[in-house]
């Protein structure tokens, strides 16, 4: 199985910061990388696909960058919002495996 | 609209079988993977399985396999989640999920499914 390894796990940033989360594969799986939004009691939500590419709908201050083994979910501006949890999740192969998530919180 | 309505709250003990399940709607039903998540109390998601409607070819996590079956009808665009024999570590909330071809993301989600397993 491939392993996904997110960093940090948790984070507090203030509304306005921009944010950084890294997930890490143990092997290379070129772009296939997706990322979810999961807020408290509710089922996740895809932001990201493909590494890059933003799910219809969700805000553009989402993005995300990478390939290979190394990716990042940045958030510019961050707003009350965005307050959640978040997860990476490959899509190279079966089975497919999540991050164990990132939490973020408020200041 | 395309939505997933999972079936509600289940409550049973330890050795009880469970069937949950899953319908689709608002797509061509038979045209997408239809997956499960379990995410544990407090936990993170983890990916358990997933069918093809249109013909039932079924993949499970080798976490899973031989734990739990996966089903199918495509008659009513429903999937199903089923258990032989609970046990307490199956309290969860499950999840099921679209997904299209290859190697693209889960797109929708269902509301998920609290099962609770306690004597």
């Amino acid at each position: 199985d491939i392993q996904m390894t997110q960093s940090p796990s948790s984070l507090s940033a203030s509304v306005g910061d921009r944010v950084t989360i890294t997930c890490r594969a143990s092997q290379s799986i070129s772009s296939y990388l997706n990322w979810y939004q999961q807020k408290p009691g509710k089922a996740p939500k895809l932001l990201i696909y493909a590494a890059s590419s933003l799910q219809s709908g969700v805000p553009s201050r989402f993005s995300g960058s990478g390939s290979g083994t190394d990716f990042t979910l940045t958030i510019t501006s961050l707003q009350p919002e965005d307050f959640a949890t978040y997860y990476c999740q490959q899509s190279y192969s079966i089975p497919r495996t999540f991050g164990q998530g990132t939490k973020v919180e408020i200041k | 609209e395309v939505q997933l309505v999972q079936s509600g709250a289940e409550v049973k003990k330890p050795g009880e079988s469970l069937k949950i399940s899953c319908k689709g709607s608002g797509y061509s039903f038979t045209s997408y993977w239809i997956g499960w998540v379990r995410q544990m109390p407090g936990k993170g998601l983890e990916w358990m399985g997933i069918i093809y409607p249109d013909d039932s070819d079924t993949r499970y996590s080798p976490s899973f396999q031989g734990q739990v079956t996966i089903s199918a009808d495509k008659s009513i665009s429903t999937a199903y989640l089923q258990w032989s024999s609970l046990k307490a570590s199956d309290t969860a909330m499950y999840y099921c999920v679209r997904q299209d071809s290859g190697w693209l993301p889960f797109d929708y989600w269902g509301q998920g499914t609290l099962v609770t397993v306690s004597s």
